[in-house]
């Protein structure tokens, strides 16, 4: 069956150093993998898109890596700060398909 | 420009009660998704809606639910009789183009649906 796993656990950091997320996914062939942020109570929005042959994304201080080897990609937020503290969901999406199959989310919580 | 808007925000219904969602897409985007999001898991796709035709409701239970985009209006998501099961998050996203190939996706900031 299909599964797209994230951290399981919830990530708590120092303020200024690097967050390491993971997505994992199982039975896709994903063209594109996108990360989105959530805050509570809030709908999803939009922060990287990354395709499957591009090896790296960046956009300021998040970094996104994509393996279609290792059927995974790593998001990255370097020099972190409070704000970024939030939930990141992957989302994947197959070739000629517009749906987005999402992961459950890694909650961050960046210590001041 | 306004986002995505839904409303309600929050929605209590009794056990066997209708339930109405409503979504008013971004200005220009004709492409409208819903989602759900129960606790601690991630959002499940449930129908894709262009003006007036539904284009893949794959992700909606068969029973009990129906959307609709009319040529006027927002987007409705109805939820009929109700159940406890339904008690989640309903999030709709819209886009401009075909699908939402490598492009992002506009999302609202949901209805909580609480069924009591």
């Amino acid at each position: 069956s299909q599964k797209i796993e994230q951290n399981s656990e919830a990530l708590n950091i120092q303020e200024g150093k690097t967050a390491t997320l993971t997505c994992n996914y199982t039975n896709y062939s994903p063209a594109y993998l996108q990360w989105y942020r959530q805050d509570p109570g809030r709908g999803p929005v939009f922060l990287l898109l990354i395709r499957e042959n591009e090896k790296e994304k960046r956009k300021e201080r998040l970094k996104v890596t994509f393996d279609t080897t290792l059927k995974q990609s790593l998001f990255h937020i370097t020099a972190s700060q409070p704000a970024d503290s939030a939930t990141y969901l992957c989302a994947l999406e197959e070739s000629n398909d517009y749906k987005l199959s999402f992961g459950a989310g890694t909650t961050v919580t960046v210590r001041a | 420009n306004a986002g995505v808007m839904q409303n309600p925000r929050h929605l209590v219904r009794r056990r066997g009660q209708e339930a109405r969602l409503r979504c008013s897409p971004m200005k220009g985007h004709s492409h409208v998704y819903w989602y759900r999001q129960l606790p601690e898991e991630g959002l499940k796709f449930m129908v894709y809606l262009q003006k007036e035709n539904i284009i893949d409701e794959s992700g909606m239970p068969k029973e009990r639910f129906s959307a609709e985009f009319p040529k006027e209006g927002p987007s409705i998501l109805r939820i009929q009789q109700v159940v406890r099961g339904d008690s989640a998050a309903y999030f709709c996203a819209s886009s401009q183009q075909w699908g939402t190939p490598n492009t992002e996706a506009f999302f609202g900031q949901g209805t909580r649906l609480t069924v009591v």
